[in-house]
């Protein structure tokens, strides 16, 4: 199984600054990557797929990057709306997510 | 508009059955793959099981294999996941997503599953 490993745990910004989230694979995913967006008593949100791709209405302030094992997920200029928990998940390789890392407002 | 609509969550017991049912709309549903996509409480994701278009070819995740059942009626639009011998690490709320391959775009609201005695 391939472990996603993200972090920080918890990423406490203010509104306006760029938040960069790690997401770590235990072995080779290649570009297979997708990050996504939670917000509380809501489903997840596809943002970003094959490690850099936007999501239909992803807004343009989130971008990805990385392959093989190392990614990232950076938000330009954080909006109130950002505010949430944002999870990686690997489809190379069955499908697996990381644990979370949640972007609080400081 | 896209709907993925979930229903038969509910209280069961350790060793019980439970069938979900997961109604689109909005979207050709027999020419999209489906998954079905768990979350327990505090805790990230985990994919479960997918189905492709036909019905002929389903995945699980290993902790399900042999317990859980994938299958669809393109008639219907609906996809359905049968859990049999639940545990308590079954306990989490089921979503049904459209699976296209680089990720699940769309999502229902899911439904709760509580396995206790």
């Amino acid at each position: 199984e391939v472990v996603l490993t993200q972090s920080p745990g918890t990423l406490s910004l203010s509104p306006g600054e760029r938040a960069t989230l790690s997401c770590r694979a235990s072995q080779s995913v290649s570009n297979y990557l997708a990050w996504y967006q939670q917000r509380p008593g809501q489903a997840p949100r596809l943002l970003i797929y094959d490690a850099s791709s936007r999501a239909t209405g992803s807004p343009d302030r989130f971008s990805g990057s990385g392959s093989g094992t190392d990614f990232a997920l950076t938000i330009s200029r954080l909006e109130p709306e950002d505010f949430a928990v944002y999870y990686c998940q690997q489809y190379g390789n069955s499908k697996t997510f990381g644990q979370g890392t949640t972007v609080e407002i400081k | 508009e896209v709907q993925l609509v979930e229903s038969g969550g509910g209280l069961v017991q350790p060793g019980g059955s439970l069938r979900l049912s997961c109604a689109a709309s909005g979207f050709s549903f027999s020419k999209n793959w489906m998954s079905w996509v768990r979350q327990a409480p505090g805790k990230g994701p985990e994919w479960v099981a997918n189905i492709k278009e036909d019905g002929r070819t389903k995945n699980y995740v290993d902790s399900v294999k042999g317990r859980f059942t994938i299958f669809r009626d393109n008639a219907k639009n609906s996809v359905y996941l049968q859990m049999n011998s639940l545990r308590a690490e079954d306990t989490a709320v089921y979503y049904c997503a459209r699976d296209v391959g680089h990720g699940h775009d769309y999502w229902g609201q899911g439904t709760l599953v509580t396995v206790s005695s």
